[in-house]
């Protein structure tokens, strides 16, 4: 089976300031790897995802995540929060490299203070 | 391009009703989910169609919960009755889905909340 672990369920930060969300996952085979934001009433958006390509994955909004197999973990960074960045952020992990058999985190909320 | 429409966007009902909720995916997407998020947790999938076949419905709780995707493209999830811990948010997403390696686009989802 297949789980994530996000740590903090609320993040705050300054703006301009680095903004580090962690996730950790657990997989009995080679992990696909996910973020999504979801802003307030909004669907969730894909931020970036791990498809064994490459280990730093660049995504959209500036964030990046490095895929880290000997911690298991897929830690999402910003190096300067905006405003804007202020939403919800989900981990998730996959079997497969699409979007069928997604298993989410509990989420992240990330504040940005002016 | 219009994306995942889900409708109503809210919805209060007393428990022991029933109520049912409609999603339209994009357009070409074959593969559509439901999905239940929880107040503080993440999306549970419910159910995934490939076109109109159910191909994994075993997170739906069937003694109350029923989905159907008519001709492979609209669907509709429905709860009969409905219980206080059905109150939650549902979430209608899409993909191109047929084993390629695609992105699910999210619905704004139904806000229920059963009193």
């Amino acid at each position: 089976a297949q789980s994530v672990t996000q740590l903090g369920s609320h993040v705050s930060v300054s703006e301009g300031a680095l903004v580090l969300l962690r996730c950790n996952y657990s997989s009995s085979v080679p992990p696909y790897l996910f973020w999504y934001v979801q802003y307030p009433n909004q669907g969730l958006q894909l931020l970036l995802k791990y498809t064994s390509a490459a280990t730093l994955v660049k995504g959209i909004n500036g964030f990046e995540a490095e895929f880290k197999k000997s911690e298991t973990s897929f830690h999402l960074t910003k190096p300067s929060a905006h405003m804007s960045d202020a939403a919800e952020y989900f981990c998730a992990v996959s079997e497969l490299a699409g979007s069928e058999k997604l298993v989410f985190g509990k989420g992240t909320k990330l504040t940005v203070n002016p | 391009e219009a994306g995942v429409v889900q409708s109503p966007r809210y919805k209060i009902i007393e428990k022991k009703q029933p109520v049912a909720f409609w999603c339209n995916p994009i357009s070409g997407h074959n593969t559509l989910y439901w999905y239940l998020q929880n107040l503080g947790q993440g999306p549970e999938l419910l159910i995934r169609y490939e076109n109109e076949e159910a191909v994994d419905d075993s997170q739906l709780p069937k003694d109350r919960f029923s989905a159907e995707r008519l001709k492979g493209v609209d669907s509709t999830l429905k709860i009969q009755p409905a219980e206080l811990g059905d109150s939650a948010v549902y979430l209608c997403a899409s993909s191109l889905g047929g084993g390629q390696n695609t992105e699910a686009f999210f619905g704004q989802g139904t806000r229920l909340t059963v009193v």
